[in-house]
């Protein structure tokens, strides 16, 4: 099945600093790969997600790469604030419907002010 | 404004004494989730319903039962809570196209 691999386990970074998460995947037939921010107390959120037919998606301070032949991706956050600390998941899913999703193990960020 | 709530926030039960967490939605999203997530770890999927298409684990013990009356919400029930079910669970929903939209989780105390 699935498997996702996600590092770093942890991640600090000074206010201002760029701040990268990458993620494996293991099926080639994975296609939609969401990230997700999750604080202290509250569910997931949905940050950005890409599909697999684009190589770049860019939404202000954060971007997401996908390199399909590596089945690598990855998540950038440029300026970091410190409302940026948080646990970050990367997910993988097989076709359509997403039913099963598989989450990576989470990246806890810390930006330090 | 919300579109995925979670009933109750938290919940203590005491060992042994059955369950019931709610979710409701109004994105009117046909695939409904629920997640185990204990800390520090991933959300882990216990079962999802695909309209009244009811699709469990392989790994979900038997003690975690679930119902879904119609569209809008949809019911998490433990039988018989064990210390080992303390976690957040989490309520999440999506349309075919992939994108899940979670709820901010009940935190379930297991005494």
């Amino acid at each position: 099945g699935e498997n996702v691999e996600q590092h770093p386990s942890t991640l600090s970074v000074q206010e201002g600093d760029s701040a990268v998460i990458k993620c494996t995947y293991s099926d080639s037939a994975s296609n939609y790969f969401p990230w997700y921010k999750q604080e202290l107390g509250k569910g997931p959120q949905l940050i950005i997600d890409i599909r697999s037919n684009v190589g770049e998606k860019k939404d202000q301070r954060i971007a997401v790469t996908l390199n399909k032949t590596a089945k690598h991706f990855s998540l950038h956050i440029t300026e970091t604030q410190p409302e940026d600390s948080a646990v970050y998941f990367c997910a993988a899913s097989t076709g359509t419907g997403g039913f099963k999703t598989i989450f990576g193990a989470g990246t806890r960020l810390f930006v330090k002010a | 404004d919300a579109m995925v709530i979670q009933n109750p926030r938290y919940q203590v039960t005491q060992f042994g004494k059955p369950v019931t967490l709610s979710c409701s939605q109004t994105l009117n999203h046909n695939v409904m989730y629920w997640y185990q997530q204990k800390s520090s770890q991933a959300p882990k999927l216990l079962f999802h319903y695909y309209d009244k298409d009811f699709n469990n684990e392989a790994d979900t013990p038997d003690n975690f039962q679930s119902r879904r009356p119609n569209t809008s919400f949809c019911f998490l029930d433990i039988r018989s809570p064990g210390l080992g079910d303390a976690a957040m669970y989490l309520c999440a929903t999506s349309t075919r196209a992939d994108t899940q939209y979670f709820g901010p989780g009940t935190r379930l105390t297991v005494l």
